[in-house]
């Protein structure tokens, strides 16, 4: 089985500032997908980045970029000039090749004024 | 759009109650999805529907059973419902065509067995 380890369980960042979450899982496949979730106090998912194991480049999102390393199975989500509108929790999850998803267990983001 | 939608939004059951949560799309999506989110714990796979007509266990499939109606509908059913049960409960849906592998989310359930 695969796993997903999100090690921060809360974070918290200045408005305006940058914060990188992290990510880690476990994988013995070659082809994959990964994602960060975001979910606010309303409790809707919502996708903000997504990554495709074979691309080296980097995927980007306006404010929000990653930082994916294969070789250590390491997909850590920057959020630039955090905004008080990020205050959520994020989910990072990797699909296997059986299209199955597997989350972590969510690091809880607070913005501060 | 409505994307996914679940009903009911809230549910408060007693120990051994049973009732059904109930999960449409309408995107055409292929793949409907269960998902319980606890604290500390992430979101954990209860059930999946590949394509209309089938259904596979995910994680935690014990209590739990589903039903793929047809390509919009999927539902949750607790034949007997118990308090470790209390859970917030997503239903999420994807399509998996090339270059759009997303799952698309509904609002949750929250449900409580007291």
């Amino acid at each position: 089985a695969q796993t997903v380890t999100q090690s921060q369980p809360e974070m918290s960042v200045q408005e305006a500032e940058t914060v990188t979450l992290s990510c880690t899982y476990d994988t013995s496949e070659n082809n994959y997908y990964l994602f960060w979730y975001k979910q606010p106090p309303s409790r809707q998912m919502i996708l903000v980045i997504r990554q495709e194991a074979y691309k080296q480049q980097n995927a980007t999102e306006n404010r929000f970029s990653v930082n994916f390393q294969k070789a250590a199975k390491s997909f850590s989500l920057k959020i630039s000039d955090s905004q008080l509108g990020d205050t959520a929790m994020y989910f990072c999850a990797f699909e296997d090749t059986g299209n199955q998803f597997y989350f972590g267990t969510g690091t809880s983001l607070t913005v501060i004024p | 759009n409505a994307g996914v939608t679940q009903t009911p939004k809230f549910q408060v059951l007693k120990t051994g109650q049973s009732m059904t949560l109930q999960c449409a799309q309408d995107m055409n999506h292929n793949s409907m999805y269960w998902y319980r989110q606890d604290p500390g714990m992430g979101l954990r796979l209860i059930y999946y529907s590949a394509s209309e007509g089938t259904t596979d266990k995910g994680e935690v499939p014990n209590g739990y059973n589903v039903s793929r109606l047809n390509k919009r509908e999927f539902s949750l059913r607790l034949e007997s419902a118990a308090p470790s049960q209390t859970s917030v409960y997503f239903c999420a849906s994807r399509d998996l065509g090339q270059g759009v592998r997303e799952a698309f989310f509904g609002q949750g359930t929250r449900l409580t067995v007291v």
